[in-house]
């Protein structure tokens, strides 16, 4: 059974650096086309695709926040981790973590962790 | 890159049908067979409902369905329920090798 769980700081200060953990279970980011990707989601209003890492360290961005936005994975620990540089009010958001349906070719999401809630202010 | 075109909002009864729209370019929904959809309950987690524009998860009910005509992808419901109600959303694949979400369309089962 595949399980994620986000977790990291509420609440943080505009220009501080967010860093969110993803813990998983069930499944292995060192096994071929396995990925996990991560979504947020302000309050209110849409989806939003930040980014995503494969299992071979290939890794992909959201173009409007690329340069704020890092991801790696820790295979040995089952976790990928997100760091937000000059965090603003804005990104107030419900952050997810997902794992990439590997049935399918795309990035195509069927696990999701419950979020995290977190607030710039 | 601007989100994907939803309804902001359809309404069915209970046992119609309904269909929700998702509208991009033929550099994302057009251009690719990586057209899925979301179900989301207020306060949850989104749920994939339907992958590769037409594909249903396993424990995904056949009232389910999705299909795609040039640039626009559809979510129809068939046999509306009550826990069908909630916000749904598409996203694709983009020619930039990155991914798109719609606006959401919000569900209200009358």
């Amino acid at each position: 059974q595949i399980t994620l769980k986000e977790s990291g700081p509420t609440l943080v200060k505009p220009t501080e650096t967010l860093t969110l953990t993803c813990t998983f279970s069930g499944f292995s980011l060192s096994t071929d086309l396995v990925a996990v990707g991560w979504i947020r989601q302000p309050p209110g209003k849409a989806l939003e695709w930040l980014a995503l890492i494969y299992w071979n360290d290939d890794d992909r961005y959201s173009p409007s926040l690329k340069s704020r936005l890092t991801i790696t994975k820790d295979t040995s620990k089952n976790q990928v981790v997100l760091t937000i540089t000059n965090m603003d009010p804005v990104d107030t958001a419900t952050y997810y973590c997902a794992h990439r349906l590997t049935e399918a070719d795309g990035w195509q999401f069927d696990y999701w962790g419950q979020g995290t809630l977190v607030t710039v202010s | 890159q601007s989100a994907l075109t939803q309804p902001a909002s359809v309404s069915g009864s209970p046992g119609q049908s309904i269909t929700i729209s998702c509208t991009g370019t033929s550099n994302d929904v057009g251009g690719y067979k990586y057209v899925s959809w979301y179900q989301q309950h207020p306060g949850k987690a989104p749920k994939l409902m339907i992958y590769d524009v037409s594909y249903r998860p396993s424990g995904v009910s056949i009232r389910f369905s999705g299909s795609k005509s040039g640039n626009t992808a559809s979510l129809t419901i068939s046999g509306l329920q009550a826990e069908d109600e909630a916000n749904y959303y598409c996203s694709s694949w983009t020619r930039r090798s990155t991914l798109i979400f719609g606006g959401g369309t919000k569900l209200t089962v009358l």
